[in-house]
């Protein structure tokens, strides 16, 4: 069962534009929710991340909103940057397991020039 | 650089064989992930330690086994190779429990090839 769903595979944005990468999950036992960027043969890095108890955070280019009744977060990026191609992943921690984080699919986000 | 260190960065090796994976965390971080990236399944998470003890774990096979050191370092250990085993292997760290401000920092990968 997949208990987080990116169902955007890729974006495409133009540079300056917002870009805004969706994530939907079934499982009400998260307590942090992270997002990752990842580059080809590369570890993913770490970006942002919510508690579930907040709705909204922001760090310079990067907000995150979360929704928790619809079960929904989002990463906006403004104004969004050619380096800011890669993938992107949500990745929510699972309560009171460690650090254990259920990774999304994955949305792979092209922004061009 | 995450400060999270793995070796080796490629491997090959056979069916049957055996090979061991090894990571450094970041300075400081007591405990060390293991995640599993293959094509069909994404990035999974395999098991956590936290100061040399177990403390989650995830759908590990039972080839595999991991542990962590004295010195905070980690080996994961994988057995009996198949070929759906290839994948790419995360380590990653964090300083506490569930991890220090909520940040847990990934390695490079080790990337696994079996023929």
């Amino acid at each position: 069962d997949q208990q987080v769903k990116q169902n955007s595979p890729s974006l495409s944005v133009q540079e300056g534009r917002i870009s805004i990468l969706n994530c939907d999950y079934t499982n009400s036992m998260f307590d942090y929710f992270l997002w990752y960027k990842k580059y080809p043969a590369e570890g993913p890095t770490f970006l942002i991340s919510i508690s579930s108890i907040k709705d909204k955070n922001e760090d310079g280019r990067f907000t995150v909103f979360l929704n928790k009744s619809a079960k929904h977060l989002s990463l906006h990026i403004v104004p969004s940057q050619p380096g800011d191609s890669a993938v992107y992943f949500c990745a929510p921690r699972v309560y009171n397991q460690g650090g254990k984080l259920i990774f999304g699919q994955g949305t792979e986000l092209s922004v061009k020039p | 650089d995450s400060g999270v260190t793995q070796t080796p960065k490629h491997l090959i090796t056979a069916t049957g064989q055996r090979v061991t994976l090894r990571c450094s965390p970041r300075s400081g971080d007591l405990s060390v992930y293991w995640y599993q990236q293959s094509l069909d399944q994404g990035l999974q998470f395999l098991i956590q330690y936290y100061n040399g003890e177990e403390r989650a774990k995830g759908n590990i096979l039972e080839r595999f086994s991991a542990q962590q050191f004295p010195d905070l370092h980690s080996e994961l250990n994988l057995s009996s190779l198949e070929l759906g085993d290839s994948a790419l292997y995360f380590c990653a760290s964090s300083g506490g429990i569930g991890g220090s401000g909520n940040t847990i920092y990934f390695g490079e990968g080790s990337w696994l090839t079996v023929v």
